[in-house]
């Protein structure tokens, strides 16, 4: 079956933009969480969403929201981009909000200059 | 406040030998413990997860170990191949509350031919 697809691939944004970064999950996968990477910081939780519902928030400003459709696909929004918001975008989709077993896009590797 | 490290950032290992990465966590309320691999240009693949009330378990080719008196996770790999070469994340879940794991910063596995 089809894994996680993130898209785009590459961004590249100007600071004070905003962008919108996409993850469709694996079929009939409800929870799609959503990841910052950077060498500094590892791996770290921005939100997760579950039937379209937001279930849980990491520790990041209001300039990073997101969204959850009905056919489980969610959307990444980042406002007034800062150079600090380089990095790469990771989504995850699992089946529950309580399984160990995430499977990762490929990620979106925004560079903000 | 409580986090997951990685005792070594790079690990360097020949073909065939057997690699040992360790992990050491501090919240002795988390529930699983889990593997990450992640190779270049892609997104973390889930490796295997343990339990808290479980000592080891074993998967193709990998064995986890769990040390619960000195907070303390291992992932065995046998018979190293060169296709093992990627950076390895260990992460805890939470018991309860918002299931979300925290990730350690990573070992960068190195296999040479």
């Amino acid at each position: 079956k089809a894994g996680v697809t993130q898209t785009p691939r590459y961004l590249i944004k100007t600071r004070g933009q905003q962008v919108t970064l996409s993850c469709s999950p694996i079929s009939g996968h409800r929870s799609v969480s959503w990841y910052q990477q950077t060498p500094g910081q590892g791996l770290q939780f921005l939100f997760e969403y579950f039937s379209e519902t937001q279930r849980n928030k990491g520790n990041f400003p209001g300039r990073f929201s997101g969204r959850q459709f009905s056919n489980s696909r969610s959307e990444m929004n980042v406002s007034t981009l800062e150079l600090g918001d380089s990095a790469l975008y990771l989504c995850a989709s699992s089946r529950t909000t309580r399984g160990t077993e995430a499977f990762f896009g490929q990620g979106t590797r925004l560079t903000v200059v | 406040g409580e986090s997951v490290g990685l005792h070594l950032p790079t690990l360097s290992v020949q073909e065939g030998d057997n690699s040992i990465i360790n992990c050491a966590y501090s919240n002795s309320a988390s529930d699983y413990f889990i593997w990450y691999k992640q190779e270049s240009g892609k997104g973390p693949q889930f490796i295997i997860d343990i339990r808290s009330n479980m000592d080891k378990r074993q998967g193709q080719r990998v064995t986890v170990l769990l040390n619960k008196t000195v907070k303390h996770l291992s992932l065995q790999i046998a018979a190293t191949q060169p296709g093992d070469s990627a950076v390895y994340f260990c992460a805890e879940r939470p018991s309860g509350g918002s299931y979300i794991p925290t990730f350690g910063r990573g070992t960068s596995l190195i296999v040479h031919p």
